[in-house]
């Protein structure tokens, strides 16, 4: 089945100690997107790749970066997690811009 | 004021039930609509996708926009207890990325 995969589906990393998320698809997908949601909020845009393009929002922190060498692999950086950067990180997907969007599973962050 | 608002509930309604969900969104410019479901530790799923005014229904599913009001709703017929999760509302234009609600969570009563 087409889908959009996470990797690690939950992570625990100490505080300050860089770590990498992983996410990857098999729907063929332009767009990537990665997204924090803690809990009882909304999903809030990191940023997002159309195809190479990077387009960062303009209120993540530096502490969060990107790499997609890849259709197929997205990557979020964490360069010195804080106490308050634990929470579910999502990866979407969409066959362009403004399209459907399509979730993986999530990885839950905790940070010691 | 948020972009897009939801009650956040929990509501709890029995099996069997019609469970109404409802977003409000103060941006004219939003022309697409969705709602997602999304279960506890879990990534959300979309249920329905919608342009412009007016209904659609997939199933026991029906997404209803009235963008007169700027109102979207979901109802779902025939509630199950697998019903239970939380629903996410959203919203864009073609020049924004989606602004979501901060969801409701609904309990259906065996």
């Amino acid at each position: 089945d087409a889908m959009v995969i996470q990797n690690p589906r939950y992570q625990v990393t100490q505080f300050g100690k860089p770590v990498t998320l992983s996410c990857s698809q098999t729907l063929n997908h332009n767009v990537m997107y990665w997204y924090q949601q803690k809990s009882s909020q909304a999903p809030k845009l990191l940023f997002h790749y159309y195809d190479k393009d990077f387009n960062n929002e303009a209120d993540t922190p530096d502490n969060f970066q990107s790499r997609r060498p890849n259709t197929s692999f997205c990557f979020l950086d964490i360069r010195s997690p804080g106490l308050g950067d634990a929470a579910m990180y999502l990866c979407a997907t969409s066959r362009d811009q403004g399209g459907e969007q399509y979730f993986g599973p999530g990885t839950r962050l905790t940070v010691t | 004021q948020k972009e897009v608002e939801q009650d956040p509930g929990p509501l709890s309604v029995p099996e069997g039930a019609i469970v109404s969900l409802n977003c409000t969104y103060s941006n004219s410019a939003f022309q697409y609509f969705m709602w997602y479901r999304q279960y506890s530790r879990k990534g959300p799923e979309l249920l329905m996708y919608t342009y412009s005014s007016g209904n659609k229904e997939d199933g026991r599913f029906t997404a209803q926009v009235d963008k007169s009001s700027k109102y979207i709703s979901l109802f779902i017929r025939d509630s199950q207890p697998s019903d239970s999760a939380t629903y996410l509302c959203g919203g864009y234009s073609s020049a924004s990325k989606i602004i979501f609600g901060s969801g409701t969570r609904l309990s259906i009563r065996p």
